[in-house]
């Protein structure tokens, strides 16, 4: 049973334009997300990050917006440059305990912002 | 600065073979954890430490062990490599799971014939 939900394996947009990548998860346990970014040969780079008390997180570029009462997420890029492709990655932590440490991905999805 | 450094970074086994992926941090970081990617499966925790001498599961355990001697090291073995563990293996360090995120590595292409 998969938690978290990345249903678009790929965006395509042009540059300039909004990318608007979506999340959904299952658990309501979830309290903390997170974005990655994720270059073809390389490790995935922290991007932007939420807790679950806060409904809108924005930096520079990047805004990631959470809607609790629909279990979904998503990650605003304003405006899209050709460097911002990449796979781009949800994750999400459970709170208390052991399960701090632990992060739950989604499958990811590719975008493509054309020139 | 080194972050997170991952060796190697390809590597082909013969099926049965054994073998260390090694991961070293120079961040002091106390969270350490090991992931791989699939095709189309994201990426899923092998195993994870919460600081020297502590490790656990996560979700893809079997047919793994690790270790954690010191702050800086986390070694992954593969005990008796299957083609199903080819993969690429992501190592991760972190001072907590919330702020900043994890910190990853740049992965070890592993592929096992």
């Amino acid at each position: 049973d998969q938690q978290v939900k990345q249903n678009s394996p790929s965006l395509s947009v042009q540059e300039g334009r909004i990318s608007i990548l979506n999340c959904d998860y299952t658990n309501s346990m979830f309290d903390y997300f997170l974005w990655y970014k994720k270059y073809p040969a390389e490790g995935p780079t922290f991007l932007i990050s939420i807790s679950s008390i806060k409904d809108k997180n924005e930096d520079g570029r990047f805004t990631v917006f959470l809607n609790k009462s629909a279990k979904h997420l998503s990650l605003h890029i304003v405006p899209s440059q050709p460097g911002d492709s990449a796979v781009y990655f949800c994750a999400a932590s459970l709170r208390g305990g052991g399960s701090n440490y632990k992060l739950t991905f989604g499958k990811g999805t590719l975008l493509t912002v054309n020139p | 600065n080194a972050g997170v450094t991952q060796t190697p970074k390809f590597q082909v086994l013969k099926t049965g073979q054994s073998m260390t992926l090694q991961c070293a941090q120079d961040m002091n970081h106390e969270y350490m954890s090991w992931y791989r990617q699939d095709p189309g499966m994201g990426l899923r925790l092998i195993h994870y430490s919460v600081g020297a001498g502590i490790t656990d599961q996560g979700e893809v355990p079997n047919g793994y062990n690790v270790s954690r001697s010191t702050t800086e090291d986390f070694p992954l073995r593969l005990l008796s490599a299957a083609p199903s563990q080819t993969s690429v293996y992501f190592c991760a360090s972190s001072y907590s799971r919330g702020r900043g995120g994890y910190t990853f590595g740049s992965g070890t292409r592993l592929t096992v014939v």
